[in-house]
């Protein structure tokens, strides 16, 4: 079963922010929400994880509704480089056994234009 | 850091033949996880490793399919026999304390069965 609702596809223009969104309705108190992204032909690269409260960092802020059932995922300023496939996850917070293994699905292909 | 590297990039082979993917993790790092892509089934866990022991490799396909981890530095991921339905892009990464902070990927050996 899916865990993350995500757009299948999304633009955005060089400069402007990307706000890239993602609905996780059946999260549970212990799961965190990660995001990944893949650039083409690359490994997938950790972003940014948060539990409740919104988190920022030197690539993107995640904003989590307050009923954490969704997040958004912002890239200030995107630029061409931004273009991938980005991963929204939600992930238990133990450490170890089956549900705290980092699953992926399909993502949103972001394509950054002029 | 160099961070987490991969051998080869690319491999082809012939049906039949025995293959062995290569991974180095980050030094430090205590887990160690083999990812493989394809397009049709995405990225799917295969195998982790926890202090050079396998923990959980239900996602291996096949008997086929082996990974070892002789020691902290060092992780190959065999498969034999290959055949072509084993074609895809196989990731290792790795991460301190199961990656509550993110896993660090490797670049990615694109492996091709003819």
């Amino acid at each position: 079963d899916a865990k993350t609702t995500q757009p299948t596809s999304m633009d955005c223009a060089e400069g402007r922010a990307a706000n890239l969104p993602c609905n996780h309705s059946t999260i549970s108190g212990n799961e965190y929400v990660y995001w990944y992204r893949q650039i083409h032909s690359q490994g997938p690269q950790y972003i940014i994880h948060g539990l409740k409260n919104n988190e920022t960092n030197e690539m993107a802020s995640l904003i989590i509704t307050e009923d954490r059932k969704s997040s958004t995922l912002i890239l200030p300023h995107a630029t061409l480089r931004d273009t991938a496939v980005y991963y929204c996850i939600v992930r238990f917070r133990g450490n170890t056994g089956t549900a705290s293994k980092l699953t992926f699905g399909t993502g949103t292909r972001l394509q950054v234009t002029l | 850091d160099a961070g987490v590297i991969q051998s080869p990039r690319h491999e082809v082979t012939e049906m039949g033949q025995e293959v062995t993917l290569r991974c180095k993790p980050i030094s430090g790092h205590d887990y160690l996880f083999w990812y493989r892509q394809t397009m049709m089934r995405g990225l799917e866990l295969l195998i982790y490793f926890n202090n050079n022991v396998p923990i959980d490799d239900s996602g291996m396909p096949e008997d086929r399919f082996s990974a070892k981890m002789p020691n902290a530095s060092f992780s190959t991921l065999k498969i034999q026999p290959s055949e072509p339905r084993d074609s895809a892009v196989y990731f290792c990464a790795s991460s301190y304390g199961f990656g509550v902070g993110g896993y660090t990927f490797g670049s990615g050996t694109r492996l091709t069965v003819v």
